[in-house]
């Protein structure tokens, strides 16, 4: 069964400060890692999306990897501002079947001006 | 491209009564996932159709709950003699086959009282 880890649950950072948000996964039969963000009461906003034979993307001040041997992908965020504020999924789109997404339960991130 | 199109955004129903839930696709996307998001819990999967098929709906309810992506038509999640525990946010997102990205909804976000 495929299980998706994040951590740390919370983040509090000053504006300005480089940060990495980690999430770990069990299963490497995946096609690909997708971050999202997602704003209080809001919908999800997709920000990366990583195919399996790819080791990282990047959007901006945005950063992800994937290490599928070692079931982890991080997100790096540069310079964060106090608009960065909202909690980060991650989700892996598993291989064969249903190709459902397997969400972690998130990082609630707030950036303090 | 008007994105996945989620309605109503809010529904409130009185317990015992109906709730129906209506997705649309991205413009060539010809898969269809639902997602429900519990008060501060993450996005479990429920189920995954294609037109006219259920692929896999592991993780929907056994009772009161199904699904459906006629021909024509947006994919509705129905949830019949609602109680409150079926209180949450309900997110669709489409994909088209394989390696591709996921696009959620802005989500139905249903109570019941």
């Amino acid at each position: 069964k495929q299980e998706v880890t994040q951590i740390p649950a919370a983040l509090s950072v000053p504006e300005g400060e480089n940060l990495v948000l980690n999430c770990s996964f069990t299963d490497s039969a995946i096609y690909n890692l997708q971050w999202f963000r997602q704003d209080p009461g809001k919908g999800l906003t997709s920000l990366l999306l990583i195919q399996s034979s790819q080791r990282e993307q990047t959007s901006g001040r945005l950063n992800a990897s994937l290490d599928k041997s070692s079931g982890r992908s991080t997100l790096y965020i540069a310079a964060s501002q106090p608009g960065d504020s909202a909690t980060y999924l991650c989700a892996i789109k598993k291989k064969g079947g249903s190709e459902k997404l397997v969400f972690g339960k998130g990082t609630k991130l707030t950036v303090n001006p | 491209n008007a994105g996945v199109m989620q309605n109503p955004r809010h529904l409130v129903r009185r317990r015992g009564q109906e709730a129906r839930l209506r997705c649309s696709p991205m413009k060539g996307h010809s898969h269809v996932y639902w997602y429900r998001q519990l008060p501060e819990e993450g996005l479990k999967f429920m189920v995954y159709l294609q037109k006219e098929n259920i692929i896999d709906e592991s993780g929907m309810p056994k009772e009161r709950f199904s699904a459906e992506f006629p021909k024509e038509g947006p994919s509705i999640l129905r949830i019949q003699q609602v109680v409150r525990g079926d209180s949450a946010a309900y997110f669709c997102a489409s994909s088209a086959i394989g390696e591709t990205e996921a696009f959620f909804g802005q989500g139905t976000r249903l109570t019941v009282v």
